[in-house]
C-alpha cells in the first residue's frame, strides 16, 4: 500500500539552528498529519493540512503541504532542547479509516 | 483535558500465553483504533473500529487478534497466542471524525514483552 517516505531519517542539530524535515509520496495525498513522539512517549498530533499549497504555523513550527499535495514539510525554527523527539508524517487514506505513518524523523539536539 | 487511558503499561507474558489490552477512549468519540510500534520502529495500523464493529484491519491483525468494546467506556485488544514478535508498544487511539482537525488521540501505551 501507499506510504509516505519521509527524509531524512536521523537528524542531530545545533540548539538554535533551523531545519527542516520532508515527507513526501508517488500518489497525491488527500491530507497530511504531523506527529510528535518524545522519546518514550506516545504520537501527539501537531497539525493536518488539507488543501494545496497550505502554510500553518505553530510557533517556531511552519508546515506546509505542496502545491501538488505529494509532499509536505515541517520547518523548526531555533531549535530548543524540548524539540527533541520523532516527527512522524501521517495520511488518512482516501476512503479507508487508517492513519498511516511514515518511518519518522528523529531528531536530537546537542545543547 | 479529556485523554485516552490504556492498562497495564507493562506486560510480561510466556509465549503461546493470551494478553488482553486494555482501552478507555475519550468519551465522546466514536472511532477507536490500535496501532502497534516495535521498538525504534514506524507506529503501524492494526485495525480500526467503528459502531461496534471492526471498520477495517491491517494484514497484520490476523485471526490471533481480536478487539472488543464489552461495555460503553472499555476498548479491549485480545492477542490468543502471543509470538516472541508481538512483543511491541500497543498505542490505542480515539478521535471524533466529525471533527475538523482530523486528529488521532493517542493512548500512553502498553509495553507488551513476550518470552
Amino acid at each position: 500500500g501507499q506510504q509516505v517516505m519521509q527524509i531524512p531519517q536521523y537528524q542531530h542539530v545545533q540548539e538554535g539552528e533551523d531545519f527542516t524535515t520532508y515527507c513526501n509520496s508517488s500518489t497525491t495525498l488527500s491530507n497530511i498529519q504531523w506527529y510528535k513522539q518524545r522519546p518514550g512517549g506516545h504520537p501527539v498530533f501537531l497539525i493536518q493540512l488539507v488543501k494545496s499549497g497550505e502554510v500553518k504555523k505553530q510557533k517556531r513550527l511552519t508546515f506546509q503541504f505542496g502545491e501538488a499535495k505529494k509532499n509536505s514539510s515541517l520547518h523548526i525554527t531555533a531549535t530548543q532542547t524540548t524539540d527533541v523527539g520523532t516527527y512522524f508524517c501521517a495520511e488518512i487514506q482516501g476512503g479507508s479509516e487508517k492513519l498511516v505513518f511514515g518511518k519518522g524523523m528523529k531528531l536530537t539536539v546537542n545543547p | 483535558e479529556p485523554e485516552v487511558t490504556q492498562t497495564p503499561s507493562h506486560q510480561v507474558t510466556q509465549m503461546g500465553q493470551e494478553v488482553i489490552l486494555r482501552c478507555v477512549p475519550i468519551s465522546n468519540h466514536l472511532y477507536f483504533y490500535w496501532y502497534r510500534q516495535i521498538l525504534g520502529q514506524k507506529v503501524e495500523f492494526l485495525v480500526s473500529f467503528y459502531n461496534n464493529e471492526i471498520s477495517e484491519k491491517s494484514e497484520i491483525f490476523d485471526d490471533q487478534f481480536s478487539v472488543e468494546r464489552p461495555d460503553g467506556s472499555n476498548f479491549t485488544l485480545k492477542i490468543r497466542s502471543t509470538k516472541l514478535e508481538d512483543s511491541a508498544m500497543y498505542f490505542c487511539a480515539s478521535s471524533d471524525r466529525d471533527q475538523n482537525t482530523g486528529e488521532l488521540f493517542f493512548g500512553e501505551g502498553s509495553r507488551l514483552t513476550v518470552l
